[in-house]
């Protein structure tokens, strides 16, 4: 069975303060790994897709790379409107396109 | 830029009732997906389908049904809604060309039931 663990749970950083959030995983044969962002009350929106070990991609201060295990979301000089639950999902192949979710790292940056 | 939409953003149900949850997609997506998202268990799927007509359960599909009978839309339906069922109710779709594709969500459809 797919299985998908974020880690830590919620996390607290100061405006500036860079850090990492963590997905490990373990799947028959992945297919692809995916990031989202949450705010409160709203749907998951779509930030990146990492297909294989050793890719790496970014969007304004997040980078996302991808081993064999784990994922990492790094986030470089943070501000308060990264404030946000980001969610993991890992899609193996045979699965008929399902994702497996992780349940999330609470992010909050105060000034 | 994919737009899925969802009929209601809160909705407020007595037990027992049928509830229908209602989920549009405009970009001719193949797959589309019910999940509900309850806190400590991460999103579940509930049902999802890959073609009209056709679906497939997810993994808690008890209690519930869908309907896909037009390409761009798809309908959860609660037979007899319990308050085990209050939750938030996200509808998503992916494009389905059979390779490596990405989910869309919607803004999600907060249920209560009395």
């Amino acid at each position: 069975e797919d299985q998908v663990t974020q880690s830590p749970e919620a996390l607290r950083l100061q405006e500036g303060e860079s850090s990492s959030l963590n997905c490990s995983y373990t799947v028959s044969g992945l297919r692809g790994l995916f990031w989202y962002r949450q705010d409160p009350g709203k749907g998951p929106e779509f930030l990146f897709t990492l297909y294989s070990a050793g890719e790496e991609k970014e969007k304004e201060r997040l980078k996302a790379t991808l081993t064999k295990k784990e994922s990492f979301l790094h986030i470089t000089a943070p501000k308060p409107e990264d404030s946000a639950t980001y969610l993991c999902a890992v899609q193996a192949y045979g699965t008929a396109s399902k994702l497996t979710f992780g349940t999330g790292t609470r992010l909050q940056v105060t000034l | 830029d994919v737009k899925v939409t969802q009929s209601s953003r809160y909705l407020v149900k007595r037990t027992g009732e049928k509830v229908f949850l209602e989920c549009v997609q405009d970009m001719d997506h193949e797959n589309m997906f019910w999940y509900r998202q309850d806190p400590g268990l991460g999103l579940r799927l509930i049902y999802f389908s890959y073609d009209v007509k056709m679906k497939e359960k997810g993994d808690i599909p008890e209690g519930y049904s869908v309907s896909r009978e037009k390409k761009e839309r798809f309908s959860l339906i609660l037979e007899s809604a319990s308050t085990n069922q209050t939750s938030m109710y996200l509808c998503a779709s992916s494009l389905g060309a059979g390779g490596k594709e990405t989910q869309y969500f919607g803004p999600g459809t907060r249920l209560l039931v009395l």
